[in-house]
């Protein structure tokens, strides 16, 4: 089965503050993997794509086949990084599987 | 260039009633696809469009139905509606991956 898990429905940190949101997958092939980015009061947005390996905003996000994962990563975490982030996966179309979001909220 | 645009922003509805949702692609852009989220939850894939034709379909009933025009808008129709359709639907453009999203309808049905 296709599934996207995301295990935290909230993780709170302090500004300055490491981040590591986590995300799991299941998925039979080579899936694509995305991380979607929801701001307080704005549209779904991506953040990144695993293919592209780049840095946006100071999050990275490796994908680790032998352990299904793509966790988000930021080493300093800043009060404007508060959202609602999205793990999502594509297989061979560009259907995409959403795991159910985890609410980060960085306090100052 | 512009985004990704949806109508209505909010709807409401009775139970049984049929409801048309609009998008409007970002330019250039010949897929849409669209996604039901329904609160607290990620969203679920409906149904996906390429140049008019539907490209992929998700596990929701057949009174799920959707169009794409020539210039790859599209439309969702839900007939019989029932309270559990009610949530948030989104439209996501995209020409080769990464899809883009649009704000969203929220339907409610009563």
């Amino acid at each position: 089965a296709q599934r996207v898990t995301q295990p935290e429905k909230l993780l709170s940190v302090f500004k300055g503050a490491p981040v590591e949101l986590k995300c799991n997958y299941s998925y039979s092939g080579s899936p694509e993997l995305f991380w979607y980015v929801q701001y307080s009061r704005q549209r779904l947005q991506l953040l990144l794509r695993h293919i592209s390996r780049e840095s946006i905003k100071g999050f990275t996000a490796d994908l680790n086949k032998g352990e299904t994962s793509f966790h988000l990563k930021k080493p300093f975490a800043q009060e404007e990084d508060s959202a609602m982030y999205y793990c999502a996966l594509s297989g061979n179309t560009d259907k995409l599987i959403f795991g159910t979001g985890t609410r980060l909220q960085v306090f100052p | 260039e512009t985004g990704v645009t949806q109508s209505p922003t909010h709807l409401i509805k009775t139970r049984g009633q049929q409801v048309t949702l609009r998008c409007s692609s970002q330019s250039g852009h010949n897929t849409v696809s669209w996604y039901q989220q329904a609160l607290g939850q990620g969203p679920q894939f409906i149904f996906q469009y390429y140049r008019e034709e539907e490209n992929g379909r998700g596990n929701f009933p057949p009174r799920f139905s959707g169009l794409q025009f020539p210039n790859y808008s599209s439309e969702l129709n839900v007939n019989a509606l029932e309270l559990d359709d009610s949530a948030l639907y989104l439209c996501a453009s995209s020409i080769q991956g990464g899809q883009f999203f649009g704000p969203g309808t929220r339907l409610t049905v009563l």
